[in-house]
């Protein structure tokens, strides 16, 4: 398995613009889950989903951030409008949802967000 | 919810002495305590974790010690090397295993 993908592994945007950051979990995984990692406050966790369904979103920043899981292989974090205190690097994670590495989150590689 | 605490934030060794980080969690109900590596530009790794029904788990090098009553555990690393250099979140997770809460990380330098 190549683990979870995140796409694009880079970006670098504009304040006002949109941002769409992809993942794709492990196959198999039940659970998907959004972080954000910045030096003033660490790994945060944005949301996560069980079975594609939205469980726990009260980690998203605010309004201007929404994620979604259409099937079970992929999922969007989508930034709008973008604003340069959204730079960070964003992780998305998966695990899954029994068996011994029941509780273990699978990271991907991230995205390098910079909004100028 | 959990509160994870954890110290300290920068840690500098010789290479061959042992390093210890230590977490405190608030949440009595959290049962499983993982510790994940995070090398520069890299993703979190998981290099070992503990369950609320041992004390103490060892791999290699590395090992972790819990303290339920107290609500802390440790990582221990030993005959440290410059690969070690990283930097090292703890976390405490609750029942149901998805709510991770991460401590603030210790970024650990191994001088050779």
């Amino acid at each position: 398995d190549a683990g979870v993908i995140q796409s694009p592994r880079h970006e670098v945007t504009e304040m006002g613009q949109e941002v769409t950051l992809r993942c794709k979990p492990i196959s198999g995984h039940d659970y998907l889950f959004w972080y954000r990692q910045t030096m003033m406050r660490g790994l945060e966790l944005l949301i996560y989903f069980n079975n594609n369904v939205p469980i726990d979103d009260s980690g998203m920043p605010e309004d201007r951030f929404s994620a979604k899981m259409p099937n079970a292989s992929f999922s969007t974090l989508k930034i709008q409008p973008s604003e340069p205190r959204d730079s960070a690097v964003y992780f998305c994670a998966s695990r899954p949802g029994q068996g011994i590495a029941y509780n273990e989150q699978f990271f991907g590689p991230g995205t390098r967000l910079t909004v100028l | 919810g959990e509160n994870v605490e954890q110290h300290p934030s920068t840690l500098s060794v010789q290479e061959g002495d042992s390093a210890v980080i230590k977490c405190t969690y608030s949440d009595s109900a959290s049962n499983y305590f993982p510790w994940y590596k995070q090398e520069l530009g890299k993703r979190p790794q998981l290099i070992i974790d503990i369950r609320s029904n041992v004390g103490e788990k060892k791999d290699q090098r590395i090992a972790v010690t819990l303290n339920k009553t107290a609500k802390h555990f440790s990582l221990h690393i030993t005959e440290t090397q410059p690969e070690d250099s990283a930097v090292y979140f703890c976390a405490a997770i609750e029942y149901t295993g998805n709510q991770f809460y991460f401590g603030t990380g210790t970024s650990l330098t191994v001088i050779p």
